[in-house]
């Protein structure tokens, strides 16, 4: 079993809809990363977080640390938003541990 | 401020040969971690720098390598190469060390491709 597990693995929607992404986890954290890798494989980071929650326009990253679980929602989904979202957990020694990454796809 | 740069983009190496990678970083920032990305294994931690020296390192065999300069710049060399190495290999930039605790800002990518 993955230390991190996103799910789903692929998600398509229509323009508009609201999309939760969820990640989760099985080891000590002490942050919690999620990006965004467009195709041809730049990564921006979008959030950084260890508790409670962070919004940035459009989109909400919520993390519960007791139950080890973290969610990534985009409000008003456009098709510029279609791009894999990978969960980073921060472990032991201050390692980043990757999930397998959550592909999205937005039509129009 | 620019942004984190690696070059070169793409490589094309051959079983046996060894590449070398380099990463600027962002002005300013410390730190520098490499990444490999694979379709089967997906993103993981190769090592991090920190002031010219190597502050973490992931669970890869002794053929992956690296260093930072003064200047903050890295290079990482794979020697032997692998078919199994061929990936992207991204680095990222930050403020301080133990990146993970800190947002990270990612270069566009070194795909390599070994024959």
């Amino acid at each position: 079993k993955n230390e991190v597990e996103q799910s789903p693995q692929n998600l398509t929607a229509q323009e508009g809809e609201f999309i939760t992404i969820n990640c989760s986890y099985s080891v000590g954290i002490s942050a919690l990363h999620w990006l965004q890798q467009h195709p041809g494989g730049g990564i921006v980071s979008l959030f950084m977080l260890s508790s409670g929650k962070k919004k940035h326009g459009r989109l909400i990253a919520t993390i519960n640390i007791q139950e080890k679980h973290s969610s990534l929602h985009i409000t008003a989904s456009h098709p510029r938003d279609s791009a894999v979202y990978i969960c980073a957990v921060v472990g032991g020694a201050q390692k980043l541990v990757f999930g397998q990454g959550t592909r999205l796809t937005i039509n129009p | 401020k620019a942004g984190v740069t690696q070059t070169p983009r793409y490589l094309i190496k051959t079983r046996g040969q060894q590449v070398t990678l380099s990463c600027s970083p962002i002005s300013g920032h410390r730190s520098v971690s490499w990444y490999q990305q694979t379709p089967g294994q997906g993103l993981q931690f190769l090592f991090e720098y920190f002031s010219e020296t190597q502050r973490n390192k992931g669970n890869f065999p002794g053929r992956f390598s690296g260093r930072q300069f003064s200047n903050s710049r890295s290079e990482m060399n794979v020697s032997t190469l692998e078919l199994g190495d061929s990936a992207l290999y991204l680095c990222a930039s930050s403020l301080a060390w133990a990146s993970g605790s800190n947002t990270q800002y990612f270069g566009p990518g070194t795909r390599l491709t070994v024959l």
